[in-house]
């Protein structure tokens, strides 16, 4: 089956630090990967995504690769702020019927000012 | 934003009685999900629809049922609801082109007492 990792929390950093969050993968066939990001109280967001071997989604500083040698899609940030404290979660789709998201268990940043 | 609205947005309810959720879209999207969150279990798939009067069940389906009579609307029910089914709901929609991604609604907050 379907499976998506995530180092398990809290991620504890100082304003400023460098994030990595790692994610790895279990797929049959060549999924699309997606990082959502929940904020206290919100529901997912969308943060960033990659459809194919070797893309590189972005957004808000945020960055993850595709690698379909080592099945991982981590997370990094060059400097994390306080607002980026939230709950990321990694996910992953295979495109088909019903568009299936199977999800990692979440992640949670702290960051403190 | 996806045009994703969840209501109500809180519940209090006693054990025995029905509830039931709703989950509203203005995207015209073919799919849509409810999902519960709890604390150590990330999100799980309750239901999904891939169309009018079309759902299936998700991962923890028992308790609940859904209905899909419009395209625009995906409604939740707990027939008899228990205390374990305090949780936050989340509804998702998807397309049926491009990457895929789902986006949710904020979330509805459901105490059991």
């Amino acid at each position: 089956g379907n499976s998506v990792t995530q180092m398990e929390g809290p991620v504890t950093l100082s304003e400023e630090a460098f994030l990595t969050i790692n994610c790895t993968y279990t797929a049959t066939g060549y999924p699309s990967l997606f990082w959502y990001v929940q904020y206290p109280g919100e529901g997912l967001q969308l943060l960033l995504k990659a459809t194919k071997a070797d893309d590189k989604g972005s957004n808000k500083g945020f960055e993850a690769t595709y690698r379909k040698e080592t099945t991982s899609f981590h997370l990094e940030k060059g400097s994390v702020q306080v607002s980026d404290s939230a709950v990321y979660f990694c996910a992953l789709t295979l495109n088909n019927a019903g568009n299936m998201l199977t999800f990692g268990g979440g992640t949670r940043l702290m960051v403190k000012p | 934003d996806a045009g994703i609205t969840q209501s109500p947005r809180h519940k209090v309810t006693e054990t025995g009685t029905p509830v039931t959720l709703r989950c509203h879209q203005t995207e015209n999207h073919r799919y849509m999900y409810w999902y519960r969150q709890d604390p150590g279990h990330g999100l799980r798939l309750i239901h999904y629809s891939y169309g009018v009067k079309d759902t299936d069940k998700g991962e923890v389906s028992d308790g609940y049922s859904v209905s899909r009579s419009k395209t625009e609307d995906f409604l939740l029910t707990l027939e008899s609801a228990t205390s374990s089914q305090t949780s936050v709901y989340f509804c998702a929609i998807s397309a049926t082109s491009g990457s895929y991604e789902q986006y949710f609604g904020p979330g509805t907050r459901l105490t059991v007492t």
